[in-house]
């Protein structure tokens, strides 16, 4: 069964240094999304793609947050400089062409800021 | 302000009997709704939909209820297994022109189903 593909699981960073996230999409899925879930929440979308192009980031914090997916398939998500209350859960999701409709999700890489 | 509220933190229930979850919701524009099933340190796992011209929709165990007038719905689990014990989110999106199809997720509710 195809599934979303994130890297790193786990990333303990500095506050103030900068740290990237990878996500692979199912193959085929057009839309790309990233969310942020911290402990007791649920998650909430960062940025969403439709192929290579922005659909949504009014929720990225764009001073620090940067977000890719230059070919429309995988896609970098970047935070530089990290703070303290970056340290959460991102996860990335995909789903098939269309803006609607069920989104899979990938594993999640949890980010500690120390 | 919080759209999705899922009011109850945690629930616990014998395993084989019901378990059921709920969720509202403010925004009347919402037409498509999602439960999603949560492991520690994993992503979510889509388990179950319902659109807004259905009432009920029923998948093997799981069977999700839309009371659109009182903007509710809620997630029914029969017989509950000990492997159910996870955290649910429910999750709701507007379609049509000029959406995104963005998903906004409920705070999540705790199940522990103890054998």
């Amino acid at each position: 069964e195809a599934e979303v593909a994130q890297s790193p699981r786990y990333k303990i960073t500095e506050k103030s240094q900068a740290v990237a996230f990878w996500c692979d999409p199912i193959s085929g899925h057009a839309t790309l999304y990233w969310y942020r879930q911290i402990l007791g929440q649920g998650p909430e979308l960062l940025v969403q793609f439709q192929d290579e192009s922005v659909v949504d980031d009014s929720q990225l914090p764009k001073d620090r947050f940067s977000a890719e997916r230059l070919k429309g398939v995988d896609s970098t998500l970047k935070i530089q400089p990290a703070e303290l209350g970056d340290s959460a859960m991102y996860l990335c999701a995909s789903s098939p062409r269309g803006l609607h409709g069920t989104q899979y999700f990938g594993p999640g890489t949890r980010l500690l800021v120390l | 302000d919080q759209q999705v509220k899922q009011n109850s933190p945690s629930l616990s229930v014998q395993e084989g009997r019901i378990s059921i979850l709920n969720c509202d919701y403010t925004n009347s524009m919402f037409d498509y709704f999602l439960w999603y099933k949560k492991y520690p340190a994993e992503g979510p796992t889509f388990l179950i939909s319902i659109s807004s011209i259905k009432d009920k929709n029923e998948d093997g165990r799981f069977t999700v209820f839309l009371n659109k007038s009182a903007k509710h719905l809620s997630l029914h689990i029969v017989p509950s297994q000990p492997g159910d014990s996870a955290v649910y989110f429910c999750a709701a999106s507007k379609s049509g022109s000029g959406n995104t199809g963005k998903l906004i997720f409920g705070q999540g509710t705790t199940l522990q189903v103890k054998p």
